[in-house]
């Protein structure tokens, strides 16, 4: 049973463009949610981060949005840049027990 | 991530051969996790350990089997028992506590059956 979903296989943006990736959850324990980026062959790399006492997270050109009413976390990231296709993961966690992963958004951006 | 290496980057099995892949960190984390991924799946947790000497199953741990005889070290080893054991295996690690803190991820291993 996927407890953390992302309906999105792949999404393609244009270079300087939004780009925005959607992630919806189950649990309604859960009270930490991840993103990682990950590139072929090579392990997810932490991105952003955001606890549920708190409905948006920025770092950078990335910002994490949490709508705990509707169980959706979503990462934007502006502007997208080339280096930013990779595949992005959604996680969520109750804090000291495991981590749950969505299945992965691949992102394309079109320079 | 620094600090976590995960080796070999390949490896091949052969039919009823059991096959055992490192993680070793120099972060000094409490808890490791081994996890698999397959294609368009999400990461799929099979073991964690939180201290030394100490590890719980996760949602696939049929077929597989770890150790944590040092903080350092969480080898996973993939029996003849697992049917279907080609995948690309990743090892993190977290800083246990109360607060909210990522895992950290190695650069994986990628299993394959001869």
């Amino acid at each position: 049973d996927q407890q953390v979903k992302q309906n999105s296989p792949s999404l393609s943006v244009q270079e300087g463009r939004i780009s925005i990736l959607n992630c919806d959850y189950t649990n309604s324990m859960f009270d930490y949610f991840l993103w990682y980026k990950k590139y072929p062959a090579e392990g997810p790399t932490f991105l952003i981060s955001i606890s549920s006492i708190k409905d948006k997270n920025e770092d950078g050109r990335f910002t994490v949005f949490l709508n705990k009413s509707a169980k959706h976390l979503s990462l934007h990231i502006v502007p997208s840049q080339p280096g930013d296709s990779a595949v992005y993961f959604c996680a969520a966690s109750v804090v000291g027990n495991q981590f749950y992963f969505g299945t992965g958004t691949s992102l394309t951006v079109i320079p | 991530d620094g600090g976590i290496t995960q080796s070999p980057k390949y490896l091949f099995r052969k039919e009823g051969q059991n096959v055992t892949l490192s993680c070793e960190q120099n972060l000094n984390h409490d808890a490791m996790y081994w996890y698999r991924q397959d294609p368009g799946q999400g990461l799929r947790l099979i073991y964690y350990s939180q201290i030394v000497n100490d590890f719980q199953k996760g949602d696939i741990a049929e077929g597989y089997s770890v150790s944590r005889e040092k903080k350092e070290s969480f080898p996973l080893t993939v029996t003849s028992a697992q049917k279907n054991p080609t995948a690309f295996y990743l090892c993190a690690t977290r800083q246990w506590g109360n607060s909210n803190q990522p895992q950290h991820f190695g650069d994986g291993t990628r299993l394959s059956i001869l």
